[in-house]
């Protein structure tokens, strides 16, 4: 049964930092994994989809790498700014379309 | 634009009462989706998989009584919380698998139950 982790559970840094979101999961074997923003009492926003051929995607100043062999996948987010503010949760996609979701890191960029 | 919708976005109701909750694919078939729900420090959890034109499988642990999954066709799956009680306010969220295996999310309801 996939387990994906996220660590730091909640992460404060200064605004115009860069900072890096840590996400593992423990089965390799997975079609894509996604990195999605919830803000508080809102719904899921999809920020990069990473299949499993690749190893990074970049949005903006959002970049997400995969490294399927040791089941890690980080998310870089560079210049961070207050509406960065937000709990990002990673999830990977395997077998039967099912969906597993990390336990989520809450972001705060303090002004 | 949104390939998944969900509807409503945000609902209360009263205990005892059965709120239902919509999940379309807009412009593609979906024979499949599936059912999420946010449980506190937990993240998003697989309650069941809704399949079109058969019963949905419910995750261990899931009351398929309570939770009841209508998948009438090929673009609507339908969550209905029967005799919601306060402990079923959650955020619920369906996907949908669309090419193969990318998968689209609606947008998330949210419940809560007074």
């Amino acid at each position: 049964k996939q387990e994906v982790t996220q660590i730091p559970a909640a992460l404060s840094v200064p605004e115009g930092e860069n900072l890096v979101l840590n996400c593992s999961f423990t089965d390799s074997a997975i079609y894509n994994l996604q990195w999605f923003r919830q803000d508080p009492g809102k719904g899921l926003t999809s920020l990069l989809l990473i299949q499993s051929s690749q190893r990074e995607q970049t949005s903006g100043r959002l970049n997400a790498s995969l490294d399927k062999s040791s089941g890690r996948s980080t998310l870089y987010i560079a210049a961070s700014q207050p509406g960065d503010s937000a709990t990002y949760l990673c999830a990977t996609s395997g077998g039967y379309q099912k969906v597993t979701f990390g336990t989520g890191t809450k972001l705060q960029v303090i002004p | 634009g949104a390939v998944v919708s969900q509807h409503p976005s945000r609902v209360i109701c009263k205990s005892g009462t059965s709120v239902k909750i919509e999940c379309r694919s807009l412009d593609f078939q979906a024979t499949t989706m599936f059912w999420y729900r946010q449980f506190p420090k937990k993240s998003l959890m697989l309650m069941a998989t809704s399949n079109e034109g058969s019963k949905a499988t419910y995750e261990q642990g899931v009351e398929k009584d309570k939770f009841l999954i209508n998948h009438a066709s090929l673009t609507l799956s339908t969550l209905t919380v029967t005799s919601a009680h306060p402990e079923d306010s959650s955020f619920y969220i369906c996907s949908a698998p669309r090419d193969g295996n990318t998968i689209y999310f609606g947008e998330g309801s949210w419940l809560t139950v007074v």
